[in-house]
């Protein structure tokens, strides 16, 4: 048990929809990390928070959304599904940025 | 961007044998680490490696950073080492991940 958890652990929903993500760090841990992993794009990094504040950007649509709040738990909104966001979702924390991350369990979506 | 190339993809191995995974990347990383994910696809922290050499029980991993490639060493591999292992590697606030090397240990 890396001590990050995430909720859902599975979530199906329809193409248009919009769903919610939630991730609580390690204790402690101020960086959170957001990725999508699907079978034909591998593990993609998509945005990371530090202590409430945007730290980095990597591929993440304009469809999707994220916020890290003042308790430090982080939510990753996708909207407007589409049949290739299906993939597993996961959150990673760490201490700081650049340091040792901790991934959670995943959220594992499929869009129909 | 950096570039993270991971060899071999695929490795199957028996029981006992000992195996060397690499990792090899494009540019001047500030930190590399070693995942493990295992068949029901938790991803689990293996070495924080941005340089030098580290051990934990059957598990060892070199990182020659100025020769940008890092090496992923399994000894007397068991069934429970099966899984895709990842390096992945942090340049400036960028985090990529290798596209994997799948190990499959047989009894």
């Amino acid at each position: 048990d890396s001590g990050v958890t995430q909720t859902p652990k599975h979530l199906i929903t329809a193409t248009g929809q919009r769903v919610t993500l939630r991730c609580s760090p390690r204790s402690g841990d101020l960086s959170v990390y957001w990725y999508q992993q699907s079978l034909d794009q591998g593990l993609q990094f998509l945005i990371q928070y530090y202590n409430g504040e945007e730290r980095a950007k990597g591929n993440i649509l304009e469809r999707f959304s994220a916020q890290q709040f003042p308790d430090l738990h982080s939510e990753l909104n996708l909207s407007s599904l589409e049949l290739g966001d299906s993939a597993l979702y996961f959150c990673a924390s760490s201490v700081a940025s650049q340091e040792t991350q901790y991934f959670g369990p995943g959220t594992r979506l499929l869009v129909l | 961007g950096i570039q993270v190339e991971q060899s071999p993809p695929d490795l199957i191995l028996q029981e006992g044998a000992n195996s060397t995974l690499r990792c090899n990347f494009s540019d001047s990383v500030n930190n590399l680490q070693w995942f493990h994910q295992n068949p029901w696809g938790q991803l689990i922290n293996l070495f924080y490696i941005p340089s030098g050499t580290k051990q934990n029980g059957r598990l060892s991993a070199t990182t020659v950073a100025t020769e940008r490639y890092s090496l992923l060493y399994i000894s007397s591999s068991q069934t429970t080492d099966s899984g895709v292992y990842f390096c992945a590697v942090t340049g400036t606030y960028k985090y990529i991940f290798g596209t994997g090397t799948r190990l499959k240990v047989l009894a």
